[in-house]
């Protein structure tokens, strides 16, 4: 079975950093996955990491230890707009199915 | 845009009907996923199916069913729908860049 696990709310401060993890249990791994959503609408690609270390893209930046089960979404210079749920998503081995975390809630303020 | 049409956006209907949702994958795309968002909750993936063929299955009732057809796009069949049943449901699709794309998601309101 897979387990995935992240924070269920958080708050930060506009032009603040913050850090959104994710932890996992899966019978095996192919590939960790970040997506926004914002209310109502659906989810959209943001970041992927199948090995280890830290991969940048603008204001995000994604980071996975598959030894340690765990991946992080930063994000940096925060905006109003980045207000959104942040889905974590473990590919499985068999490359057959996106599982889901529960999603983090992140609110900014200003 | 993500290349995937999903159709209707909105979909009202009583309890006891039956309805069917609409998904055409990103040009290329071979797999077709769909998931069941309730309100405030994650996303729940119900079907998966490659080139035709269900390939995986997750938390699907027997109520509901689907498929994919030989140009690609697939059909979610929901039946003896209840007020739980309630709920925004996307497919997504991906194909060699390994990535998952969403639709816009068929919001579904059973009264």
């Amino acid at each position: 079975g897979q387990n995935i696990d992240q924070p269920t709310e958080m708050t930060a401060t506009e032009g603040a950093i913050v850090q959104i993890n994710c932890t996992y249990q899966t019978s095996g791994f192919n590939g960790l996955f970040w997506y926004q959503q914002h209310a109502g609408e659906a989810p959209t690609f943001l970041s992927y990491n199948v090995l280890d270390g830290l991969e940048e893209k603008g204001r995000f930046s994604s980071f996975l230890s598959r030894s340690k089960g765990y991946s992080y979404l930063l994000l940096k210079e925060l905006q109003m707009k980045d207000s959104a749920s942040y889905l974590c998503a473990v590919r499985d081995p068999d490359g057959q199915n996106f599982v889901f975390g529960p999603g983090t809630r992140l609110s900014v303020l200003p | 845009d993500s290349g995937v049409t999903q159709t209707p956006k909105h979909l009202i209907t009583a309890t006891g009907q039956r309805v069917t949702l609409r998904c055409s994958p990103r040009s290329g795309d071979l797999s077709v996923y769909w998931y069941q968002q309730s309100l405030d909750q994650g996303l729940q993936f119900l079907i998966q199916y490659y080139n035709g063929e269900e390939r995986a299955k997750g938390n699907i009732l027997e109520r509901f069913s689907a498929q994919q057809f030989p140009d690609l796009h697939s059909e979610l069949n929901l039946s003896s729908l209840e007020l739980g049943d309630s709920a925004l449901y996307f497919c997504a699709s991906s194909g060699s860049d390994e990535k998952l794309f969403f639709g816009s998601g068929t919001q579904l309101s059973v009264l």
